[in-house]
């Protein structure tokens, strides 16, 4: 079947530190891949994707490249803000439009 | 993007009762979804719906559950007799048409079964 491991959190990390979260997938075909982040008390919104390998998804200084041959979408970003304090969640989609999402991980970003 | 809107914000129900969450897309969308995540829990896939049926549904989606698209735009879901693990946020998702699989999300329901 399709899944998604993500580094468990949570992560704490000072300002303008590097942020990196691992992600990696199995899935019986050829998946696109996600990031969904989540901000305290509001829903799901997409952060970046990737539909084949080599892509790099970016958005708000994030960056994921598609790894198809460590099946990988790590996500990261060289400077973080108070602002990027959220829950991170990897996903994938294979041709069947529902996404398989990872535990998510908590980012705690410090002033 | 246009947001999805979803009512209630926050429902608490007594266990057995029926809830009805509400879900307001963008009307020409065809792909709809929903999502739950236990607190603390990943976000699991319940159901897609397109072109007013359902296209696809998880082991989690069992008879209490159901969906309707009742007057072409509200999106419902329905729980018939909820139970205390049923407490979780429920999330609707609507994705447009033409291909584009990115899927777009509301801001969720809490349900507190009690």
């Amino acid at each position: 079947g399709n899944s998604v491991t993500q580094m468990e959190g949570p992560v704490t990390l000072s300002e303008e530190a590097f942020l990196t979260i691992n992600c990696t997938y199995t899935a019986t075909g050829y998946p696109s891949l996600f990031w969904y982040v989540q901000y305290p008390g509001e829903g799901l919104q997409l952060l970046l994707k990737a539909t084949k390998a080599d892509d790099k998804g970016s958005n708000k200084g994030f960056e994921a490249t598609y790894r198809k041959e460590t099946t990988s979408f790590h996500l990261e970003k060289g400077s973080v803000q108070v602002s990027d304090s959220a829950v991170y969640f990897c996903a994938l989609e294979v041709n069947d439009y529902k996404l398989s999402f990872g535990a998510g991980t908590t980012v705690t970003v410090r002033a | 993007e246009p947001e999805v809107t979803q009512t209630p914000s926050h429902q608490v129900t007594q266990m057995g009762q029926e809830v009805i969450l509400r879900c307001v897309p963008i009307s020409n969308h065809l792909y709809f979804y929903w999502y739950r995540q236990i607190l603390g829990q990943k976000v699991e896939f319940l159901v897609s719906f397109y072109n007013n049926e359902i296209s696809e549904k998880s082991e989690i989606f069992d008879d209490q559950f159901s969906v309707e698209r009742p007057d072409g735009s509200n999106f419902t879901l329905k729980i018939r007799s909820t139970k205390l693990e049923d407490s979780a946020m429920y999330f609707c998702a609507r994705q447009q048409s033409g291909g584009n699989n990115e899927q777009y999300f509301g801001p969720g329901t809490r349900l507190t079964v009690t």
